[in-house]
């Protein structure tokens, strides 16, 4: 069984611009959780997505969002980068949200 | 406000010793944790878990102890290995309100160093 992908691996913006991140979960899982990770704070949840429902979102600002489509493919979306952007993001996909399975990340960095 | 800590963000251990990783949290909603290893450039990867209605969980080498009232967990590998070096994550799920829906709250992560 294929593991979870996220494309693309690095990203390089400038502050201003918005970036679009992908994450195919495993096959059959219909639940999708991003992560941003940073030295300061660590691994932080941003939202999860079920069946194209947001169920539940962290505390980042609304720069940040995402979208489940039918296939259960993710898509996460950052506005207006800030420096403070850069980080390894990632995605998780779990069957039913609890024991996740991680993908290998993108490593964003804000210029 | 962490509500998962990992106090010690490094461990050595010798090969063939044991490794002692331990976790505490604050929050009494929390029903369910998780390990998991990462090494760099990776994402990280699902170990072992343990559920609040249990004490202990094994899997090969790894073991997971819960202790609910002391809100500790201890992952424990035996015998420790040089490709166990890695950066380890405890991670629980679980809130109040049922508003958990995909949500780990991870520690800050301890580095093992596993020597040959």
């Amino acid at each position: 069984k294929a593991g979870v992908t996220q494309t693309p691996r690095y990203l390089i913006k400038t502050r201003g611009q918005q970036v679009t991140l992908s994450c195919s979960p495993i096959s059959g899982h219909r639940s999708v959780s991003w992560y941003q990770q940073t030295p300061g704070q660590g691994l932080q949840f941003l939202f999860e997505y079920f069946s194209e429902t947001q169920r539940n979102k962290g505390n980042f600002p609304g720069r940040f969002s995402g979208r489940q489509f039918s296939n259960s493919r993710s898509e996460m979306n950052v506005s207006t980068l800030e420096l403070g952007d850069s980080a390894l993001y990632l995605c998780a996909s779990s069957y039913r949200g609890n024991i996740q399975y991680f993908g290998a990340g993108t490593r964003l960095s804000v210029l | 406000d962490q509500q998962v800590k990992q106090n010690s963000p490094s461990l050595s251990v010798q090969e063939g010793r044991i490794s002692i990783l331990n976790c505490d949290y604050t929050n009494s909603m929390f029903d369910y944790f998780l390990w998991y290893k990462k090494y760099p450039a990776e994402g990280p990867t699902f170990l072992i878990s343990i559920s609040s209605i249990k004490d202990k969980n094994e899997d090969g080498r790894f073991t997971v102890f819960l202790n609910k009232s002391a809100k500790h967990l201890s992952l424990h590998i035996v015998p420790s290995q040089p490709g166990d070096s890695a950066v380890y994550f405890c991670a629980a799920n679980g809130e109040a309100g049922g508003t958990s829906y995909g949500k780990l709250t991870f520690g800050q992560g301890t580095i093992l160093t596993v020597h040959p």
